[in-house]
């Protein structure tokens, strides 16, 4: 059964507290994505990734970095959180070279910032 | 970045009516998907749709992609309590990097 799977369901970190958020895929996918979700809002893109050490910012990349070392694993790392960044994060991963491919995603990671 | 409307933004029904949800945008799809968010999960694909006026059926869910590929929308006969959960049309962008833009969603809940 294919999987993404985010390290940490919920957490609860401090204003201005270095914040990382994890994710592997078992699927052998080229393509990584970072979105946020957020009520009313739908998911949007922080960031992406098509191959391993490359990134590419999405629409709301700021206050966040990515890491990309391994072609199965995708981190999201917040400097210096903030409240405004209390939100449910959720990693995707896709095939490269299809179009119409399908994105599959991991049960998300809330993060409340105090 | 391409605008996804959806409406309506809530549903509330009682089990067994018909529910319609859509998807407009003011630019041209080059396709649609369309995903389904239960509580505590993340979404899942339901359908591709790729050519205008295309209609594809999932049980008893009907989707419809508009003729000049700028809408669509998703139709669910006698719901059931199972159908309850947010909604997402996605914009694949015509890349080949799985880049999705998505609508705000419509939760829908089902009452038994």
């Amino acid at each position: 059964d294919v999987k993404v799977t985010q390290s940490s369901r919920y957490l609860v970190k401090r204003t201005g507290e270095k914040v990382f958020l994890e994710c592997v895929q078992d699927m052998d996918h080229e393509n990584m994505f970072w979105y946020r979700q957020d009520p009313g809002l739908g998911l949007r893109l922080i960031y992406f990734s098509y191959d391993v050490k490359m990134k590419e910012k999405g629409d709301i990349p700021e206050g966040y970095s990515v890491s990309r070392e391994k072609k199965e694993r995708f981190s999201l790392i917040l400097e210096s959180a903030s409240t405004n960044q209390t939100s449910m994060y959720l990693c995707a991963s896709s095939l490269q070279g299809v179009i119409t491919g399908e994105l599959f995603f991991g049960e998300g990671s809330r993060l409340t910032v105090l | 970045t391409q605008l996804l409307e959806q409406s309506p933004q809530f549903l509330s029904i009682q089990e067994g009516e018909n529910l319609t949800v859509y998807c407009n945008s003011s630019s041209v799809f080059s396709s649609l998907q369309w995903y389904r968010q239960e509580p505590g999960e993340g979404p899942v694909l339901l359908v591709t749709v790729v050519t205008g006026g295309e209609v594809k059926k999932l049980k008893r869910l009907t989707f419809q992609f508009g003729d000049a590929r700028k809408d669509s929308s998703l139709h669910i006969t006698a719901a059931q309590p199972g159908d309850t959960g947010l909604y997402l049309c996605a914009d694949p962008g015509g890349t080949s990097y799985g880049k999705l833009t998505f609508g705000q969603g419509t939760i829908l809940t089902v009452h038994p």
